[in-house]
């Protein structure tokens, strides 16, 4: 199963605009990618997915390198609330919605 | 909706000990799964099902049981608890299993066996 590597953590100022990345070099051309969040204590929650093309929605944007092999999710403007543990999840027609959560990247938001 | 919920919040087991942690949803998902979470990690996928009477094992399935006799209930079996289950478990549904879908998540059951 193709996986995914996100940094372990990152800061952001509130207010300000957030990138957080995700590598997935060994993705399939039919792999979804998926963004979830957890905040703290409670279960994952869905931020945002897509394909091949760019993303939005009203929590964030997904940007999807040309390639796939990368992709960016874009928090417009943090607040203190958007402090979680930001997952990169791929999914795979073969199996679903069988996702494979690594560690996850834990956003901090500093006031 | 209620969505999908999760009963007990909290349970102290005893080594040997079984229970059946609750999970049900109201949104007339086919798919649904059970995840468990350690401290520091992320969740590994114990056991799925793609609707009622049909269940198959996910990553992490030792120790666990689980039936489908309803769409709505997705119960999971621990049969002789051991401290290594000492764990957060998460529920999960959603519509369909297509690598699209959306994922709706419990609040989840923290488990602690002594």
């Amino acid at each position: 199963d193709a996986k995914t590597t996100q940094p372990n953590s990152m800061e952001s100022n509130e207010e300000e605009p957030v990138h957080l990345p995700c590598n997935h070099s060994t993705i399939s051309g039919t792999d979804y990618i998926h963004w979830y969040r957890q905040l703290p204590s409670q279960g994952p929650e869905y931020v945002i997915h897509g394909l091949t093309s760019n993303v939005n929605n009203r929590m964030a944007s997904l940007a999807i390198a040309e390639d796939r092999k990368s992709s960016t999710l874009i928090l417009h403007r943090a607040t203190l609330r958007d402090a979680a543990v930001y997952y990169c999840i791929l999914s795979h027609p073969h199996t679903g919605n069988q996702f494979y959560f690594g560690t996850g990247t834990s956003l901090t938001v500093i006031p | 909706n209620a969505g999908v919920t999760q009963t007990p919040k909290f349970q102290v087991l005893k080594t040997g000990q079984s229970m059946t942690l609750q999970c049900a949803q109201d949104m007339n998902h086919e798919y649904m799964s059970w995840y468990r979470q350690d401290p520091g990690m992320g969740l590994r996928l114990i056991h799925y099902s793609v609707g009622a009477g049909i269940t198959d094992q996910g990553e992490v399935p030792n120790g666990y049981n689980v039936s489908r006799s309803t769409t709505e209930d997705f119960p999971l079996r621990l049969l002789s608890a051991a401290p290594s289950q000492t764990s957060v478990y998460f529920c999960a549904s959603s519509y369909g299993n297509l690598a699209g879908e959306t994922q709706y998540f419990g609040p989840g059951t923290r488990l602690l066996v002594l």
